[in-house]
C-alpha cells in the first residue's frame, strides 16, 4: 500500500533555532498534504494544508510565519519550525492521500531545549 | 463543519472479554470513516475504514466496526481483547471528495486499557 515517510522522528533543538520536518509521498504523488500536531494527551490538530506549488493554507490560530510549509515537489512537503521555543515541543504528524484512503507519517516527536 | 466525538477518555477492560469504543460524527454527506491506533511516542496505524458496502467493517488486529448512519455512530469493536491492544485510539472522518483534498478531523482519542 502507499506508503508516507516523515523524516526525522525524533529531533531535540536549542531554543531559538529553526528545525525542518520533511513527508514525502513514497509511492504516490501528492498534489496536497496536511500537517497535523497533537499535544500531549489530546488529539490531532490540524495546522495546514500544503499545496503543491502554492502558498500553504493555514487553520487558525497557526502562526504561518513560525509554522513554514514548502511543498516544491508531489513528493515532498517540509515543515519548518522556525526559532523555535520551548512550547513548540510536540508531536507532528504529516499525512496525504493517493485516493480515498489517508497515509500517515510516522510522525516526529520534537523536543526544544 | 465536520466533528468527531469520542465520549470516553479511557475504556477499561478485563483481557479476553469483548470491547467496545464509540464514535459518533458530524459531516455532511456520506463520508469515509476510520480508525487509527497509536502506540507510545509512535505514528498512527491504520485500523479499518469504511468507504461504502457492508456496515460491518474488519480491520486489522481482529479489529471490526459497525457503521449507523442512522445513528452517525462508528463504533470500534473486538470480540476478545488482548493486553497489547492497550493503546490510544482515533476514529476519523473525512467527506467524500475527489483526490486527497479533503482533510481529515479527529476524535480526541480513547485509551483503551485492556487489564490482564
Amino acid at each position: 500500500g502507499a506508503v508516507v515517510s516523515q523524516h526525522p522522528s525524533r529531533v531535540i533543538c536549542k531554543s531559538g533555532t529553526s528545525v525542518k520536518i520533511e513527508c514525502r509521498s513514497l509511492d504516490f504523488q501528492a498534489t496536497t498534504m496536511f500537517w497535523y500536531r497533537q499535544f500531549p494527551k489530546k488529539s490531532l490538530m490540524l495546522m495546514a494544508t500544503s499545496n503543491e506549488g502554492s502558498k500553504a493554507t493555514y487553520e487558525q490560530g497557526v502562526e504561518k510565519d513560525k509554522f513554514l510549509i514548502n511543498h516544491a515537489s508531489l513528493t515532498l512537503s517540509t515543515l519548518t519550525v522556525t526559532s523555535a521555543h520551548p512550547e513548540d515541543s510536540s508531536f507532528y504528524i504529516c499525512s496525504a492521500s493517493p485516493g480515498r484512503e489517508t497515509f500517515f507519517g510516522q510522525g516526529t516527536r520534537l523536543t526544544v531545549v | 463543519a465536520q466533528s468527531v466525538a469520542q465520549p470516553e477518555d479511557q475504556v477499561n477492560v478485563a483481557e479476553g472479554n469483548p470491547l467496545t469504543v464509540k464514535c459518533t460524527y458530524s459531516v455532511s454527506g456520506n463520508p469515509y470513516l476510520f480508525w487509527y491506533v497509536q502506540y507510545p511516542n509512535r505514528g498512527l496505524q491504520f485500523l479499518l475504514k469504511y468507504i461504502t458496502g457492508d456496515n460491518l467493517v474488519k480491520g486489522s488486529y481482529g479489529f471490526e466496526a459497525e457503521f449507523n448512519k442512522s445513528q452517525t455512530s462508528f463504533h470500534l469493536k473486538k470480540p476478545s481483547a488482548l493486553v497489547s491492544d492497550s493503546a490510544l485510539y482515533f476514529c476519523a472522518v473525512r467527506p467524500r471528495g475527489a483526490g486527497g483534498y479533503q482533510k481529515v478531523t479527529f476524535g480526541i482519542g480513547t485509551k483503551l486499557q485492556v487489564i490482564p
